[in-house]
């Protein structure tokens, strides 16, 4: 069964990067059958789409963030990232991993969620 | 971007009864590209229906989906105290994948 796992700090700086990492046990990113996003959600707010990674490296972000937002994987690991850089306080929100079934649209496996706050 | 509207915002019902939750895309999406999750609070979102019609693993029969152009329903046929929780559709007919606002479901 597989399962995610998100890391990273709870407190970043405004401008700052937020860096966080996504563990993923039970399987392989190293897969044609998915893709590997990140999607977040204000406290109280609604989900919202960031981007996402396919095995070989291919990715797409939401436009409203395509110019801070870097996904990378790291298959030795089996992990895979987001960097979004100079963040502010509209960054603040739980980041979840999710696992995007590729075959049928949708996102079957959610990490638990981490609380990131933007604040000096 | 295709944005979804979800409708009624909150719908307060009594278990055992009927809901019925509204997605309307802004522009046509095939049926195939059309998601709803169920997320309770502290909790991530978990995956009820893909392809607008088709129940994930292990989601009770109760929930169905249904598509009419546009338009995509979601409804669940006898509420349980665990169904009452906020639910949200998803679209994959275009980049960027798109969320709708989201529909509570509170108890009565």
């Amino acid at each position: 069964q597989v399962q995610l796992q998100e890391s990273g700090p709870g407190l970043v700086k405004p401008s700052q990067a937020l860096s966080l990492t996504c563990s993923v046990s039970g399987g392989s990113i190293n897969s044609g059958s998915y893709y590997w996003s990140w999607v977040r959600q204000p406290a109280g707010g609604g989900l919202e789409w960031i981007g996402r990674i396919y095995f070989n490296g291919y990715t797409n972000y939401d436009p409203s963030l395509k110019s801070r937002v870097t996904i990378s994987a790291d298959t030795s690991k089996n992990q895979f990232s987001l960097r979004l850089s100079s963040v502010t306080a509209a960054d603040t929100a739980v980041y979840y991993c999710v696992r995007d079934v590729a075959h049928y649209y949708a996102m079957d496996v959610w990490g638990p969620g981490t609380a990131v706050t933007v604040s000096s | 971007e295709i944005v979804l509207t979800q409708s009624p915002g909150t719908l307060s019902l009594s278990p055992g009864e009927r809901a019925t939750l509204s997605c309307r895309a802004s522009e046509s999406i095939s049926s195939s590209y059309l998601a709803w999750y169920q997320q309770k609070p502290g909790q991530a979102p978990r995956l009820l229906v893909y392809g607008a019609s088709s129940r994930a693993t292990g989601i009770p029969d109760r929930f169905s989906g249904s598509e009419s152009g546009t338009d995509f329903t979601l409804t669940i046929s006898r509420l349980e105290p665990e169904d009452f929780a906020v639910y949200y559709c998803q679209q994959y007919g275009r980049l960027p994948l798109t969320f709708g606002g989201g529909t509570k479901v509170d108890i009565k």
